[in-house]
């Protein structure tokens, strides 16, 4: 029962480094996010990926890539990693009828995070 | 999205209910009222959800007002383990999935 697995668990980069965080679902969920969570706030949405092959920007997509590798896994880039990009990451997935969540009655399943640091 | 309106923080004993109360006036009619919570350094986790009905399960009791423009997430008997952050979400509107405010920091105490 792994759920939503996401790598690293920590990272620490320098700005203008790169990485990919990544994440891996084994329930079969067609549809992926990524959010990001700064201290005291709510989680923002990065991106995300309604179905395999397919991806959109959410609410804060400045900085970063996304791929859906497969309908497993979804992949999340930073370029040049800004200290402004300092958070927790989490990654999410759902299975939603149609790959659209018009009145879903599925639940969002998390990953345990990625806390990044950019010096 | 429809708009949320939670308490920041609320305060319980251990052992005594606790009923955490969310306004969401603008809801859709297709809007389900989803519940989730944030244990301490871990991602959300779901809680409970709802559309017009109250609803039960083991973690809690969803009570839906019948205007649907609020809804009350009660835990039966609060533990320590319940000490998180409680995240009230109607929607569900689109494909870029569900919208996290910043939730109430419930706190229980011993």
């Amino acid at each position: 029962n792994a759920g939503v697995t996401q790598t690293p668990k920590f990272q620490v980069l320098k700005t203008g480094q790169s990485m990919t965080l990544q994440c891996a679902q084994d329930m079969n969920h067609n549809s992926m996010y990524w959010y990001r969570q700064d201290p005291g706030m709510g989680l923002r949405l990065i991106y995300y990926s309604a179905s395999e092959g397919t991806t959109d920007k959410g609410e804060v997509p400045n900085g970063y890539n996304v791929s859906r590798l497969n309908k497993r896994e979804f992949s999340l880039r930073l370029e040049s990693a800004a200290p402004s990009q300092t958070s927790v990451y989490f990654c999410a997935s759902i299975q939603t009828p149609g790959g659209l969540i018009v009145a879903t009655n599925e639940k969002l399943f998390f990953g345990s995070g990625t806390q990044l640091s950019v010096l | 999205d429809a708009k949320t309106t939670q308490p920041n923080s609320m305060e319980s004993n251990e052992e005594e209910p606790v009923h955490l109360p969310c306004n969401h006036s603008t809801i859709s009619g297709t809007d389900y009222i989803h519940w989730y919570r944030q244990l301490p350094s871990q991602g959300p986790e779901y809680v409970i959800h709802g559309l017009t009905s109250n609803v039960n399960n083991r973690m809690a009791s969803l009570a839906i007002a019948e205007d649907r423009k609020s809804s009350t997430l009660i835990l039966h008997r609060a533990t320590l383990r319940d000490a998180a952050v409680y995240y009230c979400i109607p929607g569900g509107g689109g494909a870029d999935g569900l919208t996290f405010g910043k939730g109430t920091h419930l706190i229980i105490q011993p």
